[in-house]
């Protein structure tokens, strides 16, 4: 059974504190590993995806690394706007010529002033 | 959510009544999903879709059915909702088997 686990569950920094949330994984035939943030009242918004241990991707104050066993959001001197739930997801073949994605719990990140 | 519109946004609905959620998009995507979001559990997959009246059941499909009759829309049913079934629905988009989903806003269903 494929399974997702992010930690922390929650993390307060203060405005340019940088720091990581943590997403690991245990699945058969990773197709990819994709982050999504979501803000309250609204559905997930697509960040990253990567595909193999190694790769990295970054989006402004955001860099995603990935291994073969977790996958790092590193995040460069927050703002507030920044405060969001992070979701990470992994996809595997499902059978069928289907992909399925796996989500873990989420990180609540608050960035204070 | 630019492509993919769910409604209603808001339901209330008594237990043992038939409940009927839809999703809408303009993408012209092949696959289609339903998710539930629930605190602790984080999204779990209801149904799925592959394709016009092609449809697959996902880890909590249990009390749930699903029709796709058009490329454009995939409709969640409860038959007879129950409380255990009020949750944050999500309904998701992608374009190939293998691609990242898009997500609608959802629609927050509260079953009494």
């Amino acid at each position: 059974e494929d399974q997702v686990t992010q930690s922390p569950e929650a993390l307060r920094l203060q405005e340019g504190e940088s720091s990581s949330l943590n997403c690991s994984y245990t699945v058969s035939g990773l197709r990819g590993l994709f982050w999504y943030r979501q803000d309250p009242g609204k559905g997930p918004e697509f960040l990253f995806t990567l595909y193999s241990a190694g790769e990295e991707k970054e989006k402004e104050r955001l860099k995603a690394t990935l291994t073969k066993k977790e996958s790092f959001l590193h995040i460069t001197a927050p703002k507030p706007e920044d405060s969001a739930t992070y979701l990470c997801a992994v996809q595997a073949y499902s059978g069928a010529g289907s992909y399925q994605l796996t989500f873990g719990k989420g990180t609540k990140l608050s960035v204070i002033p | 959510d630019a492509g993919i519109t769910q409604s209603p946004r808001h339901k209330v609905t008594e237990t043992g009544t038939p409940v009927t959620l839809r999703c809408h998009q303009t993408e012209n995507h092949r696959y289609m999903y339903w998710y539930r979001q629930d605190p602790g559990h984080g999204l779990r997959l209801i149904h799925y879709s592959y394709g016009v009246k092609d449809t697959d059941k996902g880890e909590v499909s249990d009390g749930y059915s699903v029709s796709r009759s058009k490329t454009e829309d995939f409709l969640l049913t409860l038959e007879s909702a129950t409380s255990s079934q009020t949750s944050v629905y999500f309904c998701a988009i992608s374009e190939s088997a293998n691609y990242g989903y898009t997500f609608g806003s959802g629609t927050r269903l509260t079953v009494v």
